[in-house]
Parts: C-alpha cells; sequence; structure tokens
C-alpha cells in the first residue's frame, strides 16, 4: 500500500488561510468517507484534527476544516495562528481494510 | 482523562524479539478497536496493526505481517505487540492509538521507542 501524496511543505502568514491537499486513489481516499487528519508538534504525539473527510472533533477550533474531491482529500486552515505550526498528516482506510497514512506536510506560519 | 501508556521499547539486535505493551485508562476499553501506528526517526506516521474490541479479529501491514502479533488483556486494560524477527527497518517510535469507532485514530499514547541495531 503506497503512502497518500501530500505536499512537503506549504506556508502562511498570521491570519492567511492555507490548504493542504492528500491524494489518493480509488482504493483509499476515493473508495469511503474515512479520511482523517492530524496535526503533530515536535516531539508529541498527533492529535486528531479532522474525521470522516469534514468532521471535527470535540475541543478542535473551527479554523480546521476538511474536505474531499474524487480521489483527493484537503485539510484547510482558516486564521492561521503562530501555534497552528506543526506536521500534519492524512490518513485513508482502504478497500484491503487497511490504514494508509500520507507523507506529511510541514506547516510553517511567517 | 482518558489515557493510553506504552511500555517495553528499548535496543534489541536484528533477529530479536520484543514485547510493547499499552497501559489504557478511563474509558470502556474492551469497548474499542484498537491499533499500533509507528513513525521511524524524522519519518512520517506508517499504520502497523489493528485488533477487535473482543480480540477476535486482528489484521497487519504488509512489512509486518507474520513477525508481529496484536494482542489484547481486556481484563488488564492492557494492548500489546509481540515483535520478532526484528529489522533495521522497524526501529521507530510506536504509538498505541484508540479507534473512535470510525476508522480514525482519537487518542495516541506517548510512544515508546524501539531501536533495531548490534
Amino acid at each position: 500500500q503506497s503512502a497518500l501524496t501530500q505536499p512537503a511543505s506549504v506556508s502562511g502568514s498570521p491570519g492567511q488561510s492555507i490548504t493542504i491537499s492528500c491524494t489518493g486513489t480509488s482504493s483509499d481516499v476515493g473508495a469511503y468517507n474515512y479520511v482523517s487528519w492530524y496535526q503533530q508538534h515536535p516531539g508529541k504525539a498527533p492529535k486528531l484534527m479532522i474525521y470522516d473527510v469534514s468532521k471535527r472533533p470535540s475541543g478542535v477550533s473551527y479554523r480546521f476544516s476538511g474536505s474531499k474531491s474524487g480521489n483527493t482529500a484537503s485539510l484547510t486552515i482558516s486564521g492561521l495562528q503562530v501555534e497552528d505550526e506543526a506536521d500534519y498528516y492524512c490518513s485513508s482506510y482502504t478497500r484491503s481494510i487497511t490504514w494508509v497514512f500520507g507523507g506529511g506536510t510541514k506547516l510553517t506560519v511567517l | 482523562e482518558v489515557q493510553l501508556v506504552e511500555s517495553g521499547g528499548g535496543l534489541v539486535q536484528p533477529g530479536g524479539s520484543l514485547r510493547l505493551s499499552c497501559a489504557a485508562s478511563e474509558f470502556t476499553f474492551s469497548s474499542y478497536w484498537m491499533h499500533w501506528v509507528r513513525q521511524a526517526p524524522g519519518k512520517g506516521l506508517v499504520w502497523v496493526s489493528r485488533i477487535k474490541g473482543d480480540g477476535s479479529h486482528t489484521i497487519y501491514a504488509d512489512s509486518v505481517k507474520g513477525r508481529f502479533t496484536i494482542s489484547r488483556d481486556n481484563a488488564k486494560n492492557t494492548l500489546y505487540l509481540q515483535m520478532n524477527s526484528l529489522r533495521a527497518e522497524d526501529t521507530a517510535v510506536y504509538y498505541c492509538v484508540r479507534d473512535n469507532d470510525v476508522w480514525a485514530f482519537d487518542i495516541w499514547g506517548q510512544g515508546t521507542f524501539l531501536t533495531v541495531s548490534s
């Protein structure tokens, strides 16, 4: 199972919006609405930010939103804040009854 | 507070074995599917294995199939990962993770680090 494709890095200024893409195949991202997104600060465990493509767990800021079109999912962060600087990973359930992650995207808040 | 605490990591020689443990607290452990996810130094997250709440069903990533065994003891609220025939490429932080019932990972442990080296 190949990793989902994410851009290696994205950047933005405080207050701006950014979008991170996550491209898979018809066997994973395109097959189900079981795409999730995780935020990971250096040296810390990942944190669930979005599940089921666009749902936010309790306690996650409304500034984080998700969407999907075909085999590509996206995470949008609006009103960028310094504390949003972190690595972001997408994940998808697959037809093989396994899970696959993206390679990760490093977000820099300039 | 809902919590997962891993233990058992360390330094192992290639070909060796090790068992990781994960103690769960403040939730009904037996009701949840559980996973192991790993992260090699400086690399991304990789899903390893999953087990059903009652332990009746397990599945593995191809990279560990036949070498790793996931299990659980619901009486002890503990998840395990038995790792045999270890290779250098198994070196990673191993996270114990709870499934939120819709195939996402909502609770993560702090991780335990495994180094496979001679």
